[in-house]
């Protein structure tokens, strides 16, 4: 009954690698986003859609594609994978666009080798 | 300058002490404030909003000056379980890209028998 689950835990890769991380809600929520998290903790929006339509795009490569089939669902697919795209990748959900309390996964812990 | 600052700590307190983070924010602009929790090797949670007037919630106090552009956290009597990252976020506004949460690096805080 986990509220928002994320797959993998963890993804191990090589450079230049084309990986995907998946996303779900079970609660129901309209807004979902993707967040990165870096060695030093900093918390970053990368994207936010609402009922399955981009409303926030951050600066962020375009190697990052993200895909929302229904509004369950969120996932993250990165090509040409670099040294510098590990981190922690988290998924979240809000009730609504407002976002006023947001529920994250456990997250994505991505290490390019 | 960075849009949300914190000290980062580390913070190591006994059990039983009075601690308090502070966090400030270089958007005037900003409307809404909150303080989240994050374990170690875990998601963030949210721990409480923080509104103009001060709020309480059980051992927990946030306090909000919009002159000074400035957030706190009060936590009293700490417990070993109040071991944590504490992550002060900011919402810009209500509208596009505005309305993302923007966080702190976080403050760590470790509680002592």
């Amino acid at each position: 009954d986990t509220a928002v689950s994320q797959t993998p835990k963890y993804l191990v890769t090589q450079m230049g690698n084309d990986k995907s991380i998946k996303c779900e809600q079970n609660l129901g929520h309209d807004t979902m986003y993707w967040y990165k998290q870096d060695s030093k903790k900093f918390l970053k929006i990368m994207f936010s859609y609402n009922n399955k339509e981009l409303i926030i795009n951050e600066t962020v490569p375009n190697r990052f594609s993200p895909k929302s089939p229904d509004k369950a669902h969120l996932n993250l697919h990165i090509n040409s994978l670099e040294l510098g795209d590990s981190a922690v990748y988290f998924c979240a959900s809000s009730q609504d666009i407002s976002g006023y309390e947001q529920f994250f996964g456990p997250g994505t812990r991505l290490t390019v080798l | 300058r960075k849009e949300v600052e914190q000290d980062p700590g580390p913070f190591n307190v006994p059990e039983g002490a009075t601690v308090a983070f502070n966090c400030t924010y270089s958007n005037s602009a900003s409307q809404s404030f909150f303080w989240y929790r994050q374990d170690c090797r875990k998601e963030p949670k949210l721990l409480m909003s923080v509104y103009s007037s001060g709020n309480e919630d059980g051992r927990f106090t946030a306090q909000l000056n919009r002159a000074s552009q400035y957030i706190s956290l009060l936590i009293r009597d700490s417990k070993l379980s109040d071991s944590a990252t504490y992550l002060c976020v900011v919402r810009g506004g209500t509208s596009g890209s505005a309305r993302q949460l923007t966080f702190g690096s976080g403050t760590q805080l470790t509680v002592l028998p």
